[in-house]
Parts: C-alpha cells; sequence; structure tokens
C-alpha cells in the first residue's frame, strides 16, 4: 500500500505570496493532519481534517486554512507569506478510529525569502 | 492542557550501548502515547505506541517503552544501539478517541559513536 504523499517537496516562496500544499493519504485514510515544523518551535499541529469537515485547529493565524476532498486528499494553503512561515510542513494520515496510528509523508520544505 | 517534555536534546552513545530517552508527560485523562523517529530530511515513522493494556511496549527495529502512570512517563529504550539508530526522536500524546491531534516533545537527538 502506498505511502502519504506530499507535493511538493521543495518550495521557494517571496513575502507576501501565497501557496498551496497537497498531501494524498494512504488509501483508506479519512483523517489528515498537518503539521508544521521548525527549528524553533518544533512540531505543532495545524489543523485535521475528516471527511471534508476540519475536525481540529491549533493556534496558527487564519492565514493558514486548509481542505480536504471528497477523495480525502487535502490541501493547505498559506496567504500572504512571512519569513516565519520557513518551515517543513507535514501531512499524517490515519483510519481515525479509536487507537488509530497517524502515518506522516516525507513532508514539504518551504522557503520563504 | 496536553504537554510532552523531552528532557535531552542530545545525547552521544557508543555503538553497542544501552539507550534510554525520556518523555514525560501532562495530560488529564489516560494517554495515548507515541515514540516517532526522524532521520534528516525525512518524514516522522513510527517506533510505537501505548493506548491501553500491558505497559511494556515492544516496537519496530529492537526499540521498546514502558508507560508508567505514576511517573508521568513514557520512555524510550534499546538495549544495543546500530549506527544506523542516528536520528531525532520524538515523543507525543494524543486524546486519539476524540481528534487525531497529536502534541510532540521537542525532540531528542541522538547521536552515535563507532
Amino acid at each position: 500500500k502506498a505511502g502519504v504523499t506530499q507535493t511538493p517537496r521543495y518550495l521557494i516562496k517571496t513575502r507576501g505570496q501565497q501557496v498551496t500544499l497537497s498531501c494524498s493519504p494512504i488509501s483508506g485514510h479519512r483523517s489528515v493532519s498537518w503539521y508544521q515544523q521548525t527549528p524553533g518551535q518544533g512540531l505543532q499541529f495545524l489543523f485535521e481534517y475528516f471527511s471534508e469537515t476540519q475536525r481540529n485547529k491549533g493556534n496558527f493565524p487564519g492565514r493558514f486554512s486548509g481542505r480536504q476532498f471528497s477523495n480525502s486528499r487535502s490541501e493547505m494553503n498559506v496567504s500572504t507569506l512571512e519569513l516565519g512561515d520557513s518551515a517543513l510542513y507535514l501531512c499524517a494520515s490515519s483510519l481515525a478510529g479509536q487507537g488509530s496510528t497517524q502515518y506522516f509523508g516525507p513532508g514539504t520544505r518551504l522557503l520563504v525569502l | 492542557a496536553q504537554s510532552v517534555t523531552q528532557p535531552d536534546i542530545h545525547i552521544t552513545v557508543s555503538e553497542g550501548a544501552s539507550l534510554e530517552l525520556r518523555c514525560n508527560y501532562s495530560y488529564g485523562a489516560t494517554p495515548y502515547l507515541f515514540w516517532y523517529v526522524q532521520s534528516p530530511g525525512q518524514g516522522l515513522q513510527l517506533l510505537l505506541k501505548y493506548f491501553s493494556g500491558d505497559t511494556l511496549v515492544q516496537g519496530i527495529k529492537g526499540f521498546e517503552a514502558e508507560f508508567k502512570r505514576s511517573q508521568s512517563s513514557f520512555n524510550l529504550r534499546k538495549p544495543s544501539v546500530h549506527w544506523s539508530d542516528a536520528a531525532e526522536y520524538f515523543c507525543a500524546v494524543g486524546a486519539v478517541a476524540v481528534t487525531q491531534k497529536l502534541v510532540f516533545g521537542q525532540g531528542t537527538r541522538l547521536t552515535i559513536n563507532p
């Protein structure tokens, strides 16, 4: 079974631009979560989607948004990029039942100049 | 609120030596606990997890962890490390029954001396 895939793997943007990252979960997984990883703040939860609905949201500004499609694929969008948005963005998928495990993708490395 | 503390930012051990990585958590109910490993430039790979039952959990690559409720700890151990174990290790806690959100510790970077 294929793992979680994320595209693109690397991205360079300039301040003020916006960016969209994509995540394809493991087949059959209905929950997709996003995390931001930075050297200073570590791994921080952004949001979780389940059956096209946002089920939980972390403490990030409204510039960060996401959505999930009917095939469980998910996208996250960051508008008006800031230098501090440079990070590794990780996507994880799971079956979402009690006791289920999250499986992580390789991440998208975003550099904001 | 949930929180996870990994007291050791960086640990160096010799190849063949035993390893213990510490993890302390704060959570109001019975936690779901995880250890993940991350190699440079890679995503996170699950080593093991604890949901309930036996407090000693076996994982992949020869790792094990012990849940100690009285100490709010979930330490990761390996009897003999290999050079390929060099990576960053993250402990995480979640309320998986309600949401998939995980709260991670800051990570412990493991260096292996030959």
